[in-house]
C-alpha cells in the first residue's frame, strides 16, 4: 500500500508568480484534502475534493484552486503569490466520512 | 463552526516522566477528534481518534486520550514518555456531519523531552 506523496518537496518562487504543488492519494482513497500550514501554526484547511468535484472550501481566497484527476491524484493551484503564502502545504488523503486522513510529507512554498 | 485550543504551546518534561498535552474545541454539533504527531520537516501521522463509544480513547506508541463532552475536552496523555516522544502535536475537530473529515486544527504543542 503506498501512501501520500507530495511533490515538489521544496519550491521558491517570486511574489506574484503562479505555483502548482501536486499529490497522489493513498491507494482505494477518493477524498483528497489540502491544508496551508504557516510556521508555528496549526493546519487551515484550504479545500477537499471527492470524486473529482470541490466538496468544501476554507476561508481561502479563489486564487487557490485545485483539481482532483480520475486516478484520484490531486492539484493545488496558487495565482499570483504573496509573501504571506510561505507556508509548508499538506496533501491528505481518505475515504469515507469517518476515515481519517492521511497526509504527506508536505510541499514547502517560500515566496521571496 | 468549530475551533480548537491548545492550551500550551511548549510542554518540557523529563524522560520517563508522565505528560498530558490539553485540548478543548467548541462546536454547536457532534464531532470527531483528533489528535496528530508532526515530527520536523514530516507530515502529520494520526495518533489516535474518537469517533463514538468508550470515552477513554488508545492510540499507537503508548498515548491515550480521554474525551469529556461536559468540559469538551480531548486531553492526550502518555504514562512515561522517551525522547523519541519530542515532536509537535495537533489536536483537531471535525463535525460529524461532514464528508471526508474536513479538519479544524489546533495551534500545537511542542512536546521537549529531556534526558
Amino acid at each position: 500500500e503506498t501512501g501520500v506523496t507530495q511533490s515538489p518537496t521544496h519550491l521558491i518562487k517570486t511574489r506574484g508568480q503562479q505555483v502548482t504543488l501536486r499529490c497522489s492519494s493513498q491507494s482505494g482513497h477518493n477524498t483528497v484534502s489540502w491544508y496551508q500550514q504557516a510556521l508555528g501554526q496549526g493546519p487551515q484547511f484550504i479545500f477537499q475534493y471527492y470524486r473529482e468535484e470541490e466538496n468544501g472550501r476554507g476561508n481561502f481566497p479563489p486564487r487557490f484552486s485545485g483539481l482532483q484527476f480520475p486516478n484520484y491524484s490531486s492539484e493545488l493551484n496558487v495565482n499570483a503569490l504573496e509573501l504571506d503564502d510561505s507556508a509548508l502545504y499538506l496533501c491528505a488523503s481518505g475515504q469515507g466520512r469517518v476515515s481519517p486522513l492521511h497526509f504527506g510529507n508536505g510541499t514547502r512554498l517560500t515566496v521571496t | 463552526a468549530q475551533s480548537v485550543t491548545q492550551l500550551d504551546s511548549q510542554v518540557p518534561v523529563f524522560e520517563e516522566a508522565p505528560v498530558e498535552l490539553r485540548c478543548n474545541y467548541s462546536s454547536s454539533v457532534s464531532v470527531y477528534l483528533f489528535w496528530y504527531v508532526q515530527y520536523p520537516n514530516q507530515g502529520l501521522q494520526l495518533l489516535l481518534k474518537y469517533l463514538s463509544g468508550s470515552t477513554l480513547v488508545k492510540g499507537i506508541n503508548g498515548f491515550e486520550a480521554e474525551f469529556n463532552k461536559s468540559q469538551t475536552s480531548f486531553h492526550l496523555r502518555k504514562p512515561s514518555v522517551h525522547i523519541s516522544d519530542t515532536a509537535e502535536y495537533f489536536c483537531a475537530v471535525s463535525a460529524t456531519g461532514e464528508y471526508g473529515n474536513k479538519l479544524v486544527f489546533g495551534a500545537g504543542t511542542i512536546l521537549r523531552v529531556k534526558s
